[in-house]
């Protein structure tokens, strides 16, 4: 299975602030990665795929970029309601594996 | 717009199966892959396996023994069997659409962009 790991957990920012989450796979994916938000009590949402698509519908703030081994999700001015948990998935392979998670919390 | 609907027991005791079926509407379920996704109260996501509308499937080998997904094209629903469960089964379990799509690379990629609710399912005697 391929390994994916986030940094970093939690990450704490202010509003207006640029935030960075990085995700590393054990081995090479391409650009085989998605990201996805999830808020409390809710099921996850698509922001990003393939890399650095953005899913329709995801606000521009949004952007992501790498490929190979290491990745990154940044939210270019955050705002109140992307405080939530972000995870990185690659979809290089079989079994489809998740990061453990980048709770962004209010600073 | 597509939309996905997780139904079944929310209680079920240790050693027995569990079964849950996803509707989904606004939609044809043909020509996708259709993914069984769950998280254990407090933790990440793990992906369980999918079935394509024309019946193959991928498992996670973590969960290969004990799991299969089928589909209802007649019904427009796919469904989840996993057998022996035990307190470590016990999670929210969600539904979602695996979207296909051709890259200007002409590689295909994956990547989960509908979702159920999710639906929690306890396992406890």
């Amino acid at each position: 299975d391929i390994q994916m790991t986030q940094s970093p957990s939690p990450l704490s920012a202010s509003v207006g602030d640029r935030v960075t989450v990085t995700c590393r796979a054990s081995q090479s994916i391409g650009t085989y990665l998605n990201w996805y938000q999830q808020k409390p009590g809710t099921a996850p949402k698509l922001l990003i795929y393939a890399a650095y698509s953005l899913h329709s519908g995801v606000p521009s703030r949004f952007s992501g970029s790498g490929s190979g081994t290491d990745f990154t999700l940044t939210i270019s001015s955050l705002q109140p309601e992307d405080f939530a948990t972000y995870y990185c998935q690659q979809s290089y392979s079989i079994p489809r594996t998740f990061g453990q998670g980048t709770k962004v919390e209010i600073k | 717009q597509v939309q996905l609907q997780e139904s079944g027991p929310g209680l079920v005791k240790p050693s027995e199966t569990l079964s849950l079926t996803c509707i989904v509407s606004g939609g044809s379920i043909s020509s996708y892959y259709w993914s069984w996704i769950r998280q254990p109260p407090g933790k990440g996501l793990e992906w369980i396996g999918y079935i394509y509308y024309s019946g193959n499937t991928n498992y996670n080998p973590s969960l290969k023994s004990r799991v299969t997904i089928s589909v209802d094209t007649s019904k427009n629903q796919f469904s989840l069997k996993l057998s022996s469960v035990t307190a470590a089964d016990t999670a929210v379990y969600y539904c979602a659409r695996e979207f296909e799509v051709r890259g200007l690379d002409n590689d295909y990629y994956h990547y989960m962009d509908v979702w159920g609710k999710g639906t929690t399912v306890t396992v406890s005697s």
